[in-house]
């Protein structure tokens, strides 16, 4: 497994302005993903992160709404840039630990950010 | 396109009885699938997986049915316990290799003591 530590946990923001959320993991792993989940609805995947690569963005996310950054390979940020009302959501970072197959991994997650843009 | 269901948003059972939580997946090219649970202001928890090549997994007790046939799927837990109170999240993965999970909406889990 793997211990995931996010910053902030929650915060306010006003429409219009951005915000940079920090992933921490406590150990290297390859492949990082950042999530939405916006209230009762499904986890649903922003985008994947390899350390040393651009970030791969999902259907209907783009990189100037979300830039991410993969320093190294236990760290990583996202952004919400230009917030509306509609950012309001939960954002959580995960990571998969290989359990020495090589198919079938499980992710782990973060404790989860909570964004309320007014 | 919803292509993870969890058709019943909450569900209420009493302690020491079997909770089982369902799940439908209309993909046919997802071949595993897992079950995370989630505490308010929490992450969602691993708690189980099946691949497509079984039709049955146990880890203690929760139990994991896979019917490919129907493309659904169902997480027994039993006996259940007030703990077991949370969201309970089915997620399925494609061949692809992608390792991209698509989630359902979840299904709230209370245990009545």
């Amino acid at each position: 497994s793997a211990v995931i530590s996010q910053k902030p946990s929650r915060d306010i923001c006003q429409r219009g302005t951005s915000l940079t959320i920090q992933c921490q993991v406590d150990s290297q792993v390859t492949m990082m993903f950042w999530y939405r989940q916006q209230p009762g609805q499904s986890l649903t995947l922003i985008a994947t992160a390899n350390q040393g690569s651009e970030a791969t963005y999902e259907s209907g996310f783009v990189i100037d709404k979300f830039p991410i950054s993969r320093p190294n390979l236990t760290f990583s940020t996202l952004t919400v840039s230009n917030m509306s009302p509609e950012d309001s959501s939960i954002y959580l970072c995960s990571v998969e630990v290989s359990r020495g197959q090589t198919r079938y991994n499980e992710q782990f997650f973060g404790p989860g950010t909570r964004l309320t843009v007014l | 396109d919803q292509q993870v269901k969890q058709n019943s948003p909450s569900l209420s059972v009493q302690e020491g009885r079997i909770s089982i939580l369902n799940c439908d997946y209309t993909n046919s090219m997802f071949d595993y699938f897992l079950w995370y649970k989630k505490y308010p202001a929490e992450g969602p928890t691993f708690l189980i997986s099946i691949s497509s090549i079984k039709d049955k997994n146990e880890d203690g007790r929760f139990t994991v049915f896979l019917n490919k046939s129907a493309k659904h799927l169902s997480l027994h837990i039993v006996p259940s316990q007030p703990g077991d109170s949370a969201v309970y999240f089915c997620a399925a993965s494609p061949t692809s290799g992608t390792y991209k999970y698509i989630f359902g909406t979840g299904t709230r889990l209370k245990v009545l003591a």
